[in-house]
């Protein structure tokens, strides 16, 4: 089936240590998407990549960097995770144009220690 | 700039009755409004969409939302729930852009009681 995986399911990282996580897609979408997701709450947008346009939001730390290699892979680097930045780290994908619907990954719980 | 909101927190409704999960959105233009569904420790799942055409649209598991434009929301619709529909719902618009941003609504919990 085609997805959207997420490795790892499960990070814990030192404060301060720099850590990457990866989102690869086997649906050949165009649009990929990383949002921050804290306690149920809506899923933040953090950046997403147009083809190999990168665009980030005005409120995301510089400490949040992405990268995408390829049409299949995207990585979110995080480069001094603090207390604060534990959360759920979910990665999309879609089509181009917003009448298409997104498709998630099942994310990685990030907790920093 | 585009928004939505979800004025419940929380829904309990009794396994078999119906249940709605209200929204309301707010867009200059026509607005792409859609449903997920997230059970815990998992990315969230496409329920179903309005882009145009009939005001009631047909989703996943039975699912289904109304569109109503005078005013301006999106409400889920279940006839008959399932305990296994207890989970957390999203409500969000899309900008009518090639990038689609999305914003979400906060989430409603749905809990469905036996």
């Amino acid at each position: 089936d085609a997805m959207v995986i997420q490795n790892p399911r499960y990070q814990v990282t030192q404060f301060g240590k720099p850590v990457t996580l990866s989102c690869s897609q086997t649906l050949n979408h165009n649009v990929m998407y990383w949002y921050q997701q804290k306690s149920s709450q809506a899923p933040k947008l953090l950046f997403h990549y147009y083809d190999k346009d990168f665009n980030n939001e005005a409120d995301t730390p510089d400490n949040f960097q992405s990268r995408r290699p390829n049409t299949s892979f995207c990585f979110l680097d995080i480069r001094s995770p603090g207390l604060g930045d534990a959360a759920m780290y979910l990665c999309a994908t879609s089509r181009e144009g917003g009448h298409y619907e997104q498709y998630f990954g099942p994310g990685t719980r990030l907790t920093v220690t | 700039a585009q928004s939505v909101a979800q004025p419940e927190d929380q829904v309990n409704v009794a396994e078999g009755n119906p249940l709605t999960v209200k929204c309301t959105y707010s867009v200059s233009g026509n607005p792409y409004l859609f449903w997920y569904v997230q059970y815990p420790n998992r990315g969230l799942q496409f329920l179903l969409k309005y882009i145009t055409g009939d005001n009631l649209v047909k989703g996943s598991y039975g699912f289904e939302a109304e569109f109503n434009k005078s005013q301006t929301s999106f409400h889920l619709k279940k006839p008959s729930a399932l305990v296994s529909d207890s989970a957390l719902y999203f409500c969000a618009v899309r900008e009518v852009t090639n990038a689609g941003k999305s914003t979400f609504g906060d989430g409603t919990t749905l809990t469905v009681k036996p």
